[in-house]
């Protein structure tokens, strides 16, 4: 079984300043790991996953994580917030040993950006 | 090109009625997912499809709850005796092969349940 922590639910940072948004994960296996972005009356869209490899990763819209699988973490960086960056951000991790193919969300967590 | 649809976006029901909740998944795609985000949690697990075939619905709640995808395309989940419990985000989402550790989901928007 696996699991994923999103330790804070709300996150509030003023604009151009930067953010980091914490997952952790538990899992007895080896994982892939994912950050899906969701807009308010939107569905959820993909900004990165690590699958193997070099373990900083780059996404969409300025985002980046880094895998820490000492830490079991994969926390969320952005250098400067922009205010359409305000949405709940999801952390998901599947099996990658060929396991169960269901993957598991955190929470979530509310980013909110000020003016 | 189009993404995933779901109709309706919201649907008001009395408890007992049954509901019946609509995706339409990107064309091609292979993996359909079924979840339900509850108010302030991430999407759980409801049920998964390969093409037509429905390979788990371990998630399903109750046996209230059925979903279909009949020609491998469109899936409709529905919903018995609904329960105020029930209310709910349901997302559907799809995935382009089978191997959907790896892959990408595409989201809906989702159907907006709420159970009076």
């Amino acid at each position: 079984a696996q699991s994923v922590t999103q330790l804070d639910s709300q996150v509030p940072v003023f604009e151009e300043a930067p953010v980091e948004l914490r997952c952790n994960y538990s899992s007895s296996v080896s994982v892939y790991l994912f950050w899906y972005v969701q807009y308010p009356n939107q569905g959820l869209q993909l900004l990165l996953k690590y699958l193997s490899g070099s373990t900083l990763v780059k996404g969409i819209n300025g985002f980046e994580a880094e895998f820490n699988k000492s830490q079991t973490s994969f926390h969320l960086r952005k250098p400067s917030v922009h205010i359409s960056d305000t949405a709940e951000y999801f952390c998901a991790v599947s099996d990658a040993s060929g396991g169960s193919y269901i993957p598991t969300f955190g929470r979530g967590t509310s980013l909110i950006v000020h003016p | 090109g189009a993404g995933v649809s779901q109709s309706p976006r919201y649907k008001v029901a009395k408890r007992g009625q049954d509901v019946a909740l609509r995706c339409d998944p990107i064309s091609g795609h292979v993996s359909l997912f079924w979840y339900q985000q509850a108010l302030g949690q991430g999407p759980e697990f409801l049920t998964y499809f390969q093409n037509e075939a429905q390979l788990d619905k371990s998630g399903l709640p109750s046996d209230r709850f059925f979903a279909e995808r009949p020609e491998g395309s469109v899936s409709t989940l529905k919903i018995q005796r609904t329960q105020q419990e029930d209310s709910a985000v349901y997302l559907c989402a799809s995935s382009l092969g089978d191997e959907t550790r790896a892959e990408t989901q595409y989201f809906g928007p989702g159907t907006r349940l709420l159970v009076l």
